[in-house]
């Protein structure tokens, strides 16, 4: 089975930028999951959806992210416009609903805002 | 004071050794615990849920003390594979969808 798919895997972009970051969910999973990772900052949620429902999104930074999850097989984190502090490792994360299963990452995406 | 705390470390131990790293949690409501394990540019990746009766995986031991709000993780005859750094998960909301992530306590083993 295929795991969390996430695209692209780098991306470097200047400041002022728009950039989309994708993620395709493990199939059956109903609850997908943003999280930034800084070494300043650690692992932080950003965002979660349950059967494609924004839940809590009380960890996104600020008006300039925004996150979409049009169908269960996807979902978009989108930075705009973006700044050199948005430079960080994005993952994604899918599990099944409920608390006590454990959630699957995606392999990254590594963000470098010049 | 962090929602989850941990020893960043690192923790310098030979192949053999035994080694253990703790936790303390600030929501005393949390209900699920969790260790994960991340490699050096990879994601993180579950290494095992934390029982309230503690809980055993072959060389790991998991303990929970929930009155004092310490979670700790056990490493017998480490490994060489066994370097990584391991993240101390709690859960945040009743439905327990909503993990924090502590800062990770990196690991080298040596031979």
């Amino acid at each position: 089975d295929a795991g969390v798919i996430q695209s692209p895997r780098h991306e470097v972009t200047e400041m002022g930028q728009e950039v989309t970051l994708r993620c395709k969910p493990i199939s059956g999973h109903n609850s997908l999951f943003w999280y930034r990772q800084t070494m300043m900052r650690g692992l932080e949620l950003l965002i979660y959806f349950n059967n494609n429902v924004p839940i809590d999104d009380s960890g996104m930074p600020e008006d300039r992210f925004s996150a979409k999850m049009p169908n269960a097989s996807f979902s978009t984190l989108k930075i705009q416009p973006s700044e050199p502090r948005d430079s960080a490792v994005y993952f994604c994360a899918s599990s099944r609903l409920g608390g006590l299963y454990e959630q699957y990452f995606g392999p990254g995406t590594r963000l470098t805002v010049t | 004071r962090k929602e989850v705390e941990q020893d960043p470390g690192p923790f310098n131990v030979p192949e053999g050794a035994t080694v253990a790293f703790n936790c303390t949690y600030s929501n005393s409501a949390s209900q699920s615990f969790f260790w994960y394990r991340q490699d050096c540019r990879k994601e993180p990746k579950l290494l095992m849920s934390v029982y309230s009766s503690g809980n055993e995986d072959g060389r790991f031991t998991a303990q929970l003390n929930r009155a004092s709000q310490y979670i700790s993780l056990l490493i017998r005859d480490s490994k060489l594979s066994d370097s990584a750094t391991y993240l101390c998960v709690v859960n945040r909301n009743n439905a327990g969808n909503m993990l924090t992530f502590g800062g990770g306590t990196r690991l080298m083993v040596k031979p």
